[in-house]
């Protein structure tokens, strides 16, 4: 049983499109997250939602807009891509109870290549 | 600011030789520390985790790491490794917010 899935693996795209990337996570929790990974394998979070509120933005472009129709769902739209953008993307998931004691799960990566 | 440093970029060792990937962070507060592995082309995956208590956490496949707060770090430990353990090592820092702060990770090639 996949516990938090992304959708594409793999997405291969031209400059100035604008794409999505879809996650969603089946453990009951209520916080997820986007991290980019770049080439170096340098992780850096992006945003966070809990529970469909938006609890951690980044500086990070406007051109990334995260998503939560639900609790369980976390999609990434980019728009207008650039080069700089390709990377590996993950969601991760964690229970997003009160405690500061959480564990996150990670999705298996969204490989974005930008043309 | 907070940050985490992973001092080893790259570790080759022999099969059946010990490991210890040193990892050091920058934090104000109480943290919460985990090691992650990443196998090539797989996801990230939880190694251990140090909340509270014993300072010793004992984790997956027979990894272990200290929690050493008069000295910041978190150091990974394995007394035996075996070519399976090749991979990239990710110490990671959290707070109040769970917000991760990652290390720029260990590559790790263990050879036959």
């Amino acid at each position: 049983d996949t516990a938090v899935s992304q959708t594409p693996k793999y997405l291969v795209t031209q400059m100035g499109n604008d794409k999505s990337i879809k996650c969603e996570q089946n453990l009951g929790h209520d916080t997820m997250y986007w991290y980019k990974q770049d080439s170096k394998k340098f992780l850096k979070i992006m945003f966070s939602y809990n529970n469909k509120e938006l609890i951690i933005n980044e500086t990070v472009p406007n051109r990334f807009s995260p998503k939560s129709p639900d609790k369980a769902h976390l999609n990434l739209h980019i728009n207008s891509l650039e080069l700089g953008d390709s990377a590996v993307y993950f969601c991760a998931s964690s229970t997003g109870t009160s405690s500061r004691q959480e564990t996150q799960y990670f999705g298996p990566g969204t490989r974005l290549l930008v043309l | 600011a907070q940050s985490v440093s992973q001092h080893n970029h790259h570790v080759i060792l022999s099969e059946a030789a010990s490991l210890e990937l040193g990892c050091n962070y920058s934090y104000g507060g109480t943290v919460n520390l985990f090691w992650y592995v990443q196998y090539p082309g797989q996801h990230l995956q939880l190694l251990l985790k140090y909340f509270s208590g014993d300072p010793l956490v004992k984790g997956i496949k027979g990894f272990e790491a200290e929690f050493i707060k008069s000295k910041f770090s978190f150091n990974l430990r394995k007394p035996s490794v075996q070519w399976s353990d090749t991979a990239e090592y990710f110490c990671a820092v959290s707070g109040a917010t769970n917000k991760l702060i990652f290390g720029t990770g260990t590559l790790l090639a263990v050879q036959p």
